[in-house]
């Protein structure tokens, strides 16, 4: 079975500065799929990141950007210029090719003015 | 596009009652899915689908139905409704058939069984 762990239920920045949320996962497959996601308080699921397990280099979408590290099993999302949209829930997810998507607790980020 | 859709938006059923959740995609995607969220934890996987006709079993199954006759819908039916399926459930769907791409949520059913 593979488990993702976020350890940080609440995080909190000050807007503009910057913030990194931390995720763990534990899977024995050597082929899969990381993923973030942002849940504001309308629901809606919506993808900030993905990061392919095979490809060195991480991603980075304009202020996101992740620090993957296999060996560990780390996958840490970085904001950067936080703005007051970027509050919301967020949760990491492991996809492998078992067809299982696999999600964390959720971090909340509040971000104040 | 319409996206995914998710009807009802809101339900409230007695101990007991069935019901169907609709999930609509408009994207020809091959992957659709079914998660519940309880609070303060993240979502689980119920059941999914590689394409009509194909259906398997996720991470919490028991109590619950899928069927996927077209590509666009895939409905979530509850057999007999317990309080312990009191949730949100949301909907998926990406274009890969091993759900590798981007997965797309429609906005969720808020589901209070009594």
């Amino acid at each position: 079975a593979q488990t993702v762990t976020q350890s940080q239920p609440e995080m909190s920045v000050q807007e503009a500065e910057t913030v990194t949320l931390s995720c763990t996962y534990d899977t024995s497959e050597s082929d899969y799929y990381l993923f973030w996601y942002k849940q504001p308080p309308s629901r809606q699921m919506i993808l900030v990141i993905r990061q392919e397990a095979y490809k060195q280099q991480n991603a980075t979408e304009n202020r996101f950007s992740v620090n993957f590290q296999k060996a560990a099993k780390s996958f840490s999302l970085k904001i950067s210029d936080s703005q007051l949209g970027d509050a919301a829930m967020y949760f990491c997810a492991l996809y492998n090719a078992g067809n299982m998507l696999t999600f964390g607790g959720g971090t909340r980020l509040m971000v104040k003015p | 596009n319409a996206g995914v859709t998710q009807t009802p938006k809101f339900q409230v059923l007695k101990t007991g009652q069935s019901m169907t959740l609709q999930c609509a995609q408009d994207m020809n995607h091959e992957y659709m899915s079914w998660y519940r969220q309880d609070p303060g934890m993240g979502l689980r996987l119920i059941h999914y689908s590689v394409g009509a006709g194909i259906t398997d079993q996720g991470e919490v199954p028991n109590g619950y139905n899928v069927s996927r006759s077209t590509t666009e819908d895939f409905p979530l039916r509850l057999l007999s409704a317990a309080p312990s399926q009191t949730s949100v459930y949301f909907c998926a769907s990406s274009y890969s058939p091993t759900g590798t791409d981007t997965q797309y949520f429609g906005p969720g059913t808020r589901l209070t069984v009594l």
